[in-house]
């Protein structure tokens, strides 16, 4: 089974601008979440999708949404981008209490 | 307010020698905890779960432990490799029908050859 593949990799963003990550789970798992990982925080919950609804959000601005498509696809975004939004993005896929996480997108705000 | 705590930032052991890696938590509605292992600019991998129905769940050299009554969970990985070395994150599910996950901070862990 093919893993959780997220793009792109790496992205540079300037201020102001904003960001689409997309993330694909694992063939036959409908949960998605998205986590964001700073040094200073750790790994931090963005938000979960399931079935196209969003399930669960965490405490995150408004700047911060996400989708998700029939075929369990999702994607977050990212707008007015700030310094502060610099991280690695992490989506996992899940199915019961397991979630499988992809490699990451390593977005730098410049 | 921080629910899932790795008060160690760090751990050093030797090769073949036992990695005991500790986690605290304080709330009573997690049901499913979970470790992972993680290297730099990588996803976290799934190692090991237990059910906080469990106490004690073992997976070929990974064994984790579960004291509710403690609200204490610790991971035992034996014997420890050198590819073992890594920084491994607690997490906790809240029963009720999201796959939240809250982690701790993780502890990077040192296995000298």
């Amino acid at each position: 089974k093919a893993g959780v593949t997220q793009t792109p990799r790496y992205l540079i963003k300037t201020r102001g601008q904003q960001v689409t990550l997309s993330c694909s789970p694992i063939s036959g798992h409908r949960s998605v979440s998205w986590y964001q990982q700073t040094p200073g925080q750790g790994l931090q919950f963005l938000f979960e999708y399931f079935s196209e609804t969003q399930r669960n959000k965490g405490n995150f601005p408004g700047r911060f949404s996400g989708r998700q498509f029939s075929n369990s696809r999702s994607e977050m975004n990212v707008s007015t981008l700030e310094l502060g939004d610099s991280a690695l993005y992490l989506c996992a896929s899940s199915i019961g209490p397991h979630a499988f996480f992809g490699q990451g997108t390593r977005l730098t705000v410049v | 307010d921080q629910q899932v705590k790795q008060n160690s930032p760090s751990l050093s052991v030797q090769e073949g020698r036992i990695s005991i890696l500790n986690c605290d938590y304080t709330n009573s509605m997690f049901d499913y905890f979970l470790w992972y292992k993680k290297y730099p600019a990588e996803g976290p991998t799934f190692l090991i779960s237990i059910s906080s129905i469990k106490d004690k769940n073992e997976d070929g050299r990974f064994t984790v432990f579960l004291n509710k009554s403690a609200k204490h969970l610790s991971l035992h990985i034996v014997p420890s490799q050198p590819g073992d070395s890594a920084v491994y994150f607690c997490a906790a599910r809240t029963q009720g029908g999201s796959e939240k996950l809250v982690f701790g901070k993780g502890t990077k862990l040192t296995v000298n050859p």
